[in-house]
């Protein structure tokens, strides 16, 4: 089955100690991308990625780090969580084209509290 | 800042009836994306329409495109119980970086 896997679903932990959100997609994707989601601001892209060892910055990268070694893995680092991290994260993919967008496949969130 | 804005915040129709959510944008695009979210999960596609398409349809929905306004609609048809959800329309300006507003919470009403 085609999807976008994320762990953990829930985590709370306290200010300054270093998590890993994990990505995995199954589909072969070139393009996956981190958003996180607060109410009454949408979804804000964090970090996305164009492929192996090729990311960049969205809207809100400040405090989150990510790497791409490997086409289906794209985690999310939070070096020193503080509470204004408190969100729900969603993490996506999809097929890339050069000149030509696709519909993103969306994993189920990771709902994460810092204290 | 957020690129798509969505308009009603949130809407309440009988079954039966039909739904119409708008999205408002503020910069030229590539295309819009609508997606559903159902309570406590992920998004999920709906359908997508290039900047120079006018109007789609998929099954039930029907979206159409004015980029003279900078404004998308999203109607669904013949709601169902099961269309209860929150709507959202994703922009994105280099194929890349993606703004999505802040959604419509649809409820039907069965």
């Amino acid at each position: 089955e085609a999807q976008v896997t994320q762990n953990p679903r829930y985590l709370i932990t306290v200010t300054g100690k270093k998590l890993t959100v994990t990505c995995s997609q199954n589909m072969n994707h070139e393009y996956m991308s981190w958003y996180r989601q607060d109410p009454g601001l949408g979804l804000r892209q964090i970090y996305y990625s164009m492929n192996v060892e090729a990311t960049d910055k969205g809207d809100v990268p400040e405090g989150y780090k990510v790497s791409r070694k490997e086409k289906r893995n794209f985690p999310l680092i939070l070096e020193s969580p503080s509470p204004n991290q408190t969100s729900l994260y969603f993490c996506a993919s999809s097929i890339k084209k050069t000149d030509k967008n696709q519909p993103q496949h969306f994993g189920d969130g990771t709902r994460l509290s810092i204290l | 800042s957020q690129q798509g804005e969505e308009d009603p915040q949130a809407l309440s129709i009988q079954e039966g009836e039909n739904a119409t959510m708008n999205c408002s944008y503020k910069t030229s695009i590539n295309n819009l994306q609508w997606y559903r979210q159902n309570s406590g999960r992920g998004l999920v596609h709906l359908i997508l329409i290039r900047s120079n398409e006018r109007e789609k349809h998929s099954g039930r929905l029907r979206v159409t495109l004015d980029t003279s306004k900078k404004s998308s609609s999203l109607l669904i048809t013949a709601s169902r119980a099961a269309d209860t959800a929150s709507y959202f329309c994703a922009t994105d300006r280099n194929f890349n970086k993606f703004y999505f507003g802040s959604g419509t919470k649809l409820n039907v009403k069965p």
